[in-house]
C-alpha cells in the first residue's frame, strides 16, 4: 500500500504558526501536493514539491525531504478562515494522486 | 486555468436505483480522469482511474460492476453508481490531469453529494 499519514486534528490560535506533517512511502515518488479543503467543497491547490527543500508562498510554506519520505505544510499568521482540512497528496509514477489521511485544523480567536 | 465541471452537485435517490455523475474538462483534453470518494471527516479515497477509450482501472476493494466508469471522449468521464444502497451515500469528486500545468496539474470537480434513502 501507499500509506500517507498526517495528524488527524490540530488546533491553534489566531496569529500563531502551525506545522502539519505528512509521511509517505518513497517508492515510485514523483511529487507531493498540499491542498486545503473546506467541508463539502473540492480541494484547493496550495503547493507542489518535487525537490528537497522549502517552498514559500505568502503565509504558506511547504517542505520536502525525499530521502525521509517527509513533508510539512507551515501556516503563518493564522487567520480564522484557515480553519479547514489540509490534505497531503503524493503523485506516484503510476500517474495516480493518492491522498493522505487529512488534518482538520481549527483556529481559535 | 483548467476547469473541471461536475454534475450534479447533489442527488438523492432511492435504494436500488442507479445514479450517473458527469465530469467534464471544459478547456483542456483529459486522457485520464480520476474518481474519488470521501466519507464525512475522512480524506479522499481513490476509486478508479478513467482512461479515454479504454477500460477503467479500479483500486483494490472497489467493485467495478457497481461503480461503472465510462470515458468515451477526451472531455467527459461518467461514474454510474448502480443499485445504490445507503452505504453508498458519500461525496464523490472527479479530477482530471492537465498536462500543461504540472504544478496544479490535477484539477478537481466541485463534487457530488449522493444520498441514498
Amino acid at each position: 500500500g501507499q500509506n500517507i499519514d498526517q495528524p488527524t486534528e490540530m488546533t491553534a490560535t489566531e496569529g500563531a504558526i502551525v506545522q502539519i506533517n505528512c509521511t509517505y512511502q518513497t517508492s515510485g515518488f514523483n511529487g507531493l501536493f498540499w491542498y486545503q479543503q473546506h467541508a463539502g467543497e473540492a480541494p484547493t491547490f496550495l503547493s507542489y514539491n518535487v525537490l528537497d527543500g522549502l517552498e514559500e508562498k505568502g503565509r504558506f510554506s511547504s517542505f520536502l525531504s525525499r530521502s525521509k519520505g517527509y513533508s510539512y505544510l507551515l501556516l503563518k499568521e493564522l487567520q480564522m478562515k484557515d480553519s479547514a482540512s489540509y490534505l497531503c497528496a503524493v503523485h506516484y509514477n503510476t500517474d495516480k494522486l493518492i491522498f493522505g489521511t487529512g488534518t482538520r485544523l481549527q483556529v481559535f480567536p | 486555468g483548467a476547469v473541471v465541471s461536475q454534475h450534479p452537485s447533489w442527488v438523492i435517490c432511492k435504494s436500488g436505483t442507479s445514479v450517473k455523475i458527469e465530469c467534464r474538462s471544459l478547456d483542456f483534453q483529459a486522457t485520464t480522469m480520476f474518481w474519488y470518494r470521501q466519507f464525512p471527516k475522512q480524506s479522499l479515497m481513490l476509486m478508479a482511474t478513467s482512461n479515454e477509450g479504454s477500460k477503467a482501472t479500479y483500486e483494490q476493494g472497489v467493485e467495478k460492476d457497481k461503480f461503472l466508469i465510462n470515458h468515451a471522449s477526451l472531455t467527459l468521464s461518467t461514474l454510474t453508481v448502480t443499485s445504490a444502497h445507503p452505504e453508498d451515500s458519500s461525496f464523490y469528486i472527479c479530477s482530471a490531469r492537465d498536462l500543461d500545468g504540472i504544478k496544479d496539474g490535477y484539477t478537481f470537480g466541485s463534487g457530488t453529494r449522493l444520498t441514498v434513502v
